[in-house]
């Protein structure tokens, strides 16, 4: 299945609130997960990435959260600020070393 | 450094009329290159992939069309823009280490009036 299904569609945190980002995949053979950022009008950048051989990743405020047997992985914003309100995408590489991408999250951090 | 161009940034063209969208890298030598539309609030919809000069993967028929007549060049077109083809155009590229990151350039807003 070359499905990523994200969850929710859209988000919305108290500023210091923790958001919570949820991906889950079926392909096995998946092997990189990484997560891009988007803010209005502009193009998605990489965030965090997770290889599925780790169980946790943290890069600042961000940490990915990988539960191998489930087949799914989470993004984690700790202590989240105005600045954070962007579009998430989680996406897994497949065999090919193609993306397969999650259809997004925007999140909204209330100041 | 690499970086990556597209133009125009917005485009609004009548229905019925062509279209070409420019993408551009440097810094790098023989990536792989991504054409993708985003409708506006949505994801992600892969439209072309190329690994090389003259080499083209369509991911969705439409009625829209790739080439790479150079090494970092990409150009997205179409003969006849349907109301559809409206949305956010991004192009991006990867490189051969690193297979997992893909850099997105500035994108193209284009609106089909």
């Amino acid at each position: 299945q070359q499905q990523v299904k994200q969850s929710p569609q859209s988000l919305i945190v108290q500023k210091g609130g923790i958001p919570i980002i949820n991906c889950a995949y079926e392909n096995t053979a998946f092997d990189y997960f990484p997560w891009y950022q988007q803010f209005p009008g502009k193009g998605p950048a990489l965030l965090i990435a997770i290889r599925p051989d780790v169980s946790e990743k943290k890069e600042g405020r961000f940490t990915i959260s990988f539960n191998k047997s489930a087949k799914q992985f989470s993004l984690h914003i700790m202590d989240s600020q105005p600045g954070d309100s962007a579009t998430y995408f989680c996406a897994a590489r497949d065999s090919n070393y193609q993306l397969i991408w999650g259809a997004g999250t925007k999140l909204i951090i209330k100041p | 450094s690499q970086t990556i161009h597209q133009w125009p940034a917005t485009l609004v063209q009548p229905v019925g009329s062509p279209l070409s969208l420019e993408c551009t890298v440097e810094g790098t030598s023989n990536p792989n290159l991504y054409w993708y539309r985003q409708a506006a609030g949505r994801g992600l919809q892969l439209l072309f992939y190329s690994v090389g000069i003259g080499q083209i993967s369509s991911e969705v028929p439409q009625n829209l069309s790739a080439s790479r007549p150079q090494d970092r060049q990409f150009i997205l077109s179409s003969k006849k823009l349907l109301l559809s083809d409206s949305g956010f155009y991004l192009c991006a590229w990867r490189g051969r280490e690193r297979a997992y990151e893909q850099y997105f350039g500035p994108g193209t807003r284009l609106t089909v009036t």
